[in-house]
């Protein structure tokens, strides 16, 4: 029972092109949502992250995309650079009955992106 | 001066055998987690403590015990490795950010269980 999805294992782009990466959920708890960035042979690392309460936020080259009534997000990254290359991890984070976060994520599988120069 | 550290980078032991991965953080977090990638990829939360606290423990089998000596410090033991055990563990600690908690991962522990 997976409640965070990322249906496309992989992703190939040209350097300077837009790079979209999607992730379905399905708890309707889920108060926050994050992309983690993660390269071969360390742990992922913080991109960024939107609240249920928004539908877009936007940090330099990198724009996470909510559409709530759809359960799905995106992140898309203009432009591509090689140096992006890595795999993204999409994250939910649950709030309990009263509104309380222990900081528990919810992870999909990740995506891996190719940026080719 | 590596943020979240832990050791060893890879475990590779027989079946049956008891095991222990150590982390520690220097970020001056209050909350530490145990995550595990399985075969699949996905990343899944195992335990979290807050103040050396246990605030979030996962269905996860027995022979996994999560020890927090200090704030700074997370270890995890295993005993009686099964070869499902096989994956990686990843550590993290974690501050609030505004309203959310950013966490930061360790470089991750590849078990295999032969």
């Amino acid at each position: 029972d997976q409640q965070v999805k990322q249906n496309s294992p992989s992703l190939s782009v040209q350097e300077g092109r837009i790079s979209i990466l999607n992730c379905d959920y399905t708890n309707s708890m889920f108060d926050y949502f994050l992309w983690y960035k993660k390269y071969p042979a360390e742990g992922p690392t913080f991109l960024i992250s939107i609240s249920s309460i928004k539908d877009k936020n936007e940090d330099g080259r990198f724009t996470v995309f909510l559409n709530k009534s759809a359960k799905h997000l995106s992140l898309h990254i203009v432009p591509s650079q090689p140096g992006d290359s890595a795999v993204y991890f999409c994250a939910a984070r649950e709030v309990d009955a009263g509104g309380t976060s222990y900081g528990k994520l919810t992870f999909g599988q990740g995506t891996i992106l190719t940026v080719h120069p | 001066d590596t943020a979240v550290s832990q050791t060893p980078k890879y475990l590779v032991t027989q079946m049956g055998n008891d095991k222990s991965i150590k982390c520690e953080q220097n970020l001056g977090h209050d909350t530490m987690y145990w995550y595990k990638q399985d075969s699949k990829k996905f990343l899944k939360i195992m335990f979290s403590y807050n103040n050396k606290e246990l605030i979030i423990n996962e269905t996860v089998p027995n022979r996994f015990s999560p020890k927090s000596p200090d704030k700074a410090h997370l270890n995890l033991h295993i005993n009686s490795l099964e070869l499902g055990d096989s994956a990686v563990y990843f550590c993290a600690s974690s501050q609030r950010q505004g309203p959310y908690e950013k966490l930061f991962f360790g470089s991750g522990t590849q078990l295999s269980v032969l």
